[in-house]
């Protein structure tokens, strides 16, 4: 049963361009979740989405950031316009089911804008 | 609200030694709580949970936690450290009432030497 696929595992963009983060989540899992690392600090939550719902988006900035999470296909996680503070990595995660089950870790991918 | 502080950011341990990882939590629900690893430039892999069932954890690698509800404490240990323990470790809260949002403690670097 493959875990959590997250790609690109490294992503470079210049400063204004727009980065593209994609997550398939384990065989059965409904449930995604994107965190963001920033250097030196754990994650923070960003969103939490089921198929094509958004369910908490209370960890997204305001401007630039969108997630969606379509019938078919991986979760995506769309940065526009990118800034140097953006740098950082990002994780998806997914589970079974809502509530406190165990959420499983893709492995990551690291952006850095120039 | 929920939170995690990790009392540790940094913790040196000989090989063969006991490994203590302190974590404190503050929920307004009873909690969910984890331990996370996360190895470097690697994604991030549960290591136990606590989900109000025994409040003595245990977990893969000889890692077990114990949740001290009079303490609000989760600290996680382990009888004897390996070279391979060495990473960063997070402890993580979460209850029903977040709809499965992770907070995540700071980080705790355990180095092991010889």
């Amino acid at each position: 049963n493959a875990g959590v696929m997250q790609n690109p595992r490294h992503l470079v963009r210049r400063r204004g361009q727009e980065a593209r983060l994609r997550c398939s989540p384990m065989k059965g899992h409904s449930h995604v979740y994107w965190y963001r690392q920033l250097p030196e600090e754990g994650l923070k939550f960003m969103v939490y989405l089921q198929k094509e719902n958004i369910i908490d988006e209370s960890g997204m900035p305001k401007e630039r950031f969108s997630a969606e999470f379509p019938k078919e296909g991986p979760s995506i996680l769309r940065i526009q316009q990118v800034v140097r503070g953006d740098s950082a990595a990002y994780f998806c995660a997914s589970s079974l089911r809502q509530g406190a089950y165990e959420q499983y870790f893709g492995p990551g991918t690291r952006l850095t804008v120039t | 609200a929920q939170s995690v502080t990790q009392l540790d950011s940094h913790v040196s341990v000989s090989e063969g030694t006991p490994v203590l990882l302190r974590c404190n939590y503050s929920s307004s629900y009873s909690p969910s709580l984890f331990w996370y690893v996360q190895h470097p430039n690697k994604g991030l892999q549960l290591l136990l949970k606590y989900t109000s069932a025994a409040t003595l954890v245990k977990g893969i690698n000889g890692f077990e936690a114990e949740f001290k509800k009079s303490e609000t404490s989760f600290h996680l240990t382990k009888p004897s450290a390996h070279m391979s323990d060495a990473a960063e470790y997070f402890c993580v809260v979460t209850h029903t009432g977040t709809a499965s949002k992770l907070t995540f403690g700071t980080g705790t670097r355990l180095q092991v030497t010889l």
